[in-house]
């Protein structure tokens, strides 16, 4: 069955320090996509990131970098120098092949920059 | 290009009573998706439709939840009678592959 574990809850960091939000997943598909999306205190979720199982390959997109690591089932996000607008709380999630790539959400992690 | 768009933005109502919402998913998405969203939570997936065909509605409370896709373009939610526990935002969102663009969500108070 999958599963999305986001261990974090709530992190508070200062403007302008990195910060890691975890994400663990558990699946027994060898085919697979992995998301990040962030939700503003306005609601709407915003999409980040996609990965497949099969590009373990990191990525950077300016401020932002994702972690793939199929060894440990993890994809952790990376947000450097942080911003007060990077407030929000950002979900991980996970979609298999078996079930018509069904999407599973985290709980979320709060983000809390503090200016 | 257009978002998903998603009304009303609010809606309180008392419980028994009936609630409607309504989704218009990005132009040319065929795939729409409505989730719950618990406070503190994240997304539950309600019901997922390809074109107007359901692929997926395990999760969809029917004794009381209904969604139709009509003409495979908007769709609308329905919660018939509500509860207490209903209350959330309730999320609609489009994807035409595997990545999925959301709404802003309508979120409902059960009194």
């Amino acid at each position: 069955a999958q599963k999305v574990t986001q261990a974090q809850t709530e992190i508070s960091v200062v403007e302008k320090e990195d910060v890691t939000l975890d994400c663990v997943y558990e699946t027994r598909d060898t085919t697979y996509y992995l998301f990040w999306y962030k939700q503003p205190p306005s609601g709407e979720l915003v999409f980040l990131i996609r990965r497949n199982s099969f590009d373990e390959q990191n990525e950077i997109s300016g401020r932002y970098s994702w972690n793939f690591q199929k060894s440990t089932s993890s994809f952790n996000f990376t947000i450097t120098a942080s911003q007060v607008v990077d407030s929000a709380v950002y979900f991980c999630a996970l979609s298999e092949a078996t079930g018509g790539f069904k999407t599973i959400f985290g709980a979320g992690t709060r983000l809390f920059v503090k200016a | 290009e257009a978002g998903v768009a998603q009304s009303p933005r609010y809606k309180i109502i008392e419980k028994r009573q009936s609630v409607a919402f309504w989704c218009n998913p990005i132009s040319g998405h065929a795939t729409l998706y409505w989730y719950q969203q618990i406070l503190g939570q994240g997304p539950k997936l309600l019901i997922q439709f390809q074109n107007n065909g359901v692929v997926d509605d395990s999760q969809l409370p029917k004794d009381r939840f209904s969604a139709e896709r009509l003409k495979g373009v908007d769709s609308t939610l329905k919660i018939q009678p509500a509860k207490l526990e209903d209350s959330a935002v309730y999320l609609c969102a489009s994807s035409l592959g595997y990545t999925q663009y959301f709404g802003p969500g309508t979120r409902l108070t059960v009194l």
